[in-house]
């Protein structure tokens, strides 16, 4: 059971923007930054967004990150059937002492 | 270009043990932490240990804490995972990953994994 918890799944079609939500608590999310992965299917973790906002060098615009309290969320714009891939929110947590990742949501593009 | 290379994984039996290796290149290792990142079948992703740049500072899991030993060497770019008493929930793919600074806050770079089987 994770510290970070994330629906399951979410879908799109194409064109379509699709948010992805990401809850934590004080010890996490409220306190430190919030950082996205993408899972592309059969293959390693891809950095997608770090320090809440900021896109790594060759990420596109059309993804983006935000952060509030203690909760963050990852948006997906213009939606592209390439996208279809899980997705992770991570977070320092400070009682368990190290980085922690959300259960993962599982994007489908319809 | 970073590289990361994992290498040790294989099929163990319940109470054994099993040494990862990951070797880096591409960057200077020692100025950057390192981690390992489990992901068991068909589950999501779960942290296992990571060890900072600079001082060499350990962070476990607790389900790891006492089984699992992280270790770096700096002057051959490599990572360690010594992994004792392992269990069929430690079944999983384990990937090396790089951080983006000298302490584990995000994984920038990661290898593409070595599976782990443990099962009678």
């Amino acid at each position: 059971q994770s510290v970070l918890t994330q629906p399951p799944s979410a879908s799109g079609t194409p064109g379509q923007r699709v948010t992805i939500s990401c809850s934590g608590s004080s010890s996490n999310i409220g306190n430190n930054n919030v950082n996205w992965y993408q899972q592309l299917p059969g293959t390693a973790p891809k950095l997608l967004i770090l320090i809440n906002n900021q896109r790594p060098s060759g990420v596109p615009d059309r993804f983006s990150g935000s952060k509030s309290g203690t909760s963050a969320s990852l948006a997906i714009s213009g939606l592209l059937s390439e996208d279809e891939a899980d997705y992770y929110c991570a977070a320092w947590d400070d009682n368990l002492n190290g980085p922690e990742f959300g259960g993962g949501t599982k994007l489908t593009v319809l | 270009e970073v590289q990361l290379l994992e290498s040790g994984g294989g099929l163990v039996q319940p109470g054994g043990s099993l040494r990862l290796s990951c070797a880096a290149s591409g960057f200077t290792f020692s100025n950057y932490a390192m981690s390992w990142v489990r992901q068991a079948p068909g589950k999501g992703l779960e942290r296992v240990s990571a060890i900072s740049g600079r001082d060499g500072r350990t962070y476990y899991a607790d389900s790891m804490k006492g089984r699992f030993t992280i270790s770096r060497d700096n002057s051959k770019n490599t990572l360690y995972l010594q992994m004792d008493s392992l269990r069929a929930e430690d079944t999983a793919v384990y990937y090396c990953a790089k951080a983006g600074q000298w302490l584990p806050y995000y994984f920038d770079y990661w290898g593409q994994g070595t599976l782990v089987t443990v099962s009678s």
